[in-house]
């Protein structure tokens, strides 16, 4: 069984730019979540989504949105960048909604912002 | 506010002994904790998950216990190996929200 997939793997930006990164979870699982982790902070929830519908929101500003399409694929999108963006982006899939079990995360997106 | 902590930034360990890790949560009562194991450049791993009611779990070399009295989880790895060297993370659920958050993490090594 393939694993969750996220890509890009790695990319850089400059300040103002806007990114979407992309996640396929497990085959079979429908909720994705998102997670931030930087050195200081560790991982912060971003959002959870569960068939399409975004569930559970962190305390991320509206800059930071997401969606998830009818096969479960989920996509994260960052305006306006700022150079505190640089972090290293994290999906998670489970089969039931919310994280209320085990999580199967990706590799990650490794995000620089200029 | 709710929080999780995980006291130590980093935890260096003799080959061969038990590393024992810590995780202490305050200002509510999660139902359950897991834990997770992140290599550099990797995305976490799930390694065990214990609930509210259970007082300790193990799986192989891993052994994990909740103390609700102390708000507490303490992981142990036994007859560590250098192999184990890697960042583990506690995370618990969060009342309310229905999803997880987590601490910070506890880089152990694992010296030869």
């Amino acid at each position: 069984k393939a694993g969750v997939t996220q890509t890009p793997r790695y990319l850089i930006k400059t300040r103002g730019q806007q990114v979407t990164l992309s996640c396929s979870p497990i085959s079979g699982h429908r909720s994705v979540s998102w997670y931030q982790q930087t050195p200081g902070q560790g991982l912060q929830f971003l959002f959870e989504y569960f068939s399409e519908t975004q569930r559970n929101k962190g305390n991320f500003p509206g800059r930071f949105s997401g969606r998830q399409f009818s096969n479960s694929r989920s996509e994260m999108n960052v305006s306006t960048l700022e150079l505190g963006d640089s972090a290293l982006y994290l999906c998670a899939s489970s089969f039931n909604r919310g994280n209320t079990g085990e999580l199967f995360f990706g590799e990650g997106s490794r995000l620089t912002v200029l | 506010s709710q929080k999780i902590e995980q006291n130590s930034e980093a935890l260096n360990i003799q080959e061969g002994k038990t590393a024992t890790l810590t995780c202490n949560y305050t200002n509510y009562s999660p139902a359950y904790l897991q834990w997770y194991r992140q290599d550099p450049g990797r995305g976490p791993v799930f390694l065990l998950l214990i609930r509210e009611n259970e007082k300790e779990k193990r799986k192989e070399r891993l052994k994990v216990t909740f103390d609700t009295t102390l708000k507490q989880s303490l992981f142990h790895i036994t007859a560590s190996q250098p192999a184990d060297s890697a960042t583990y993370l506690c995370a618990a659920d969060q009342t309310g929200a229905n999803n997880l958050f987590f601490g910070t993490g506890t880089r152990l090594t694992v010296i030869p």
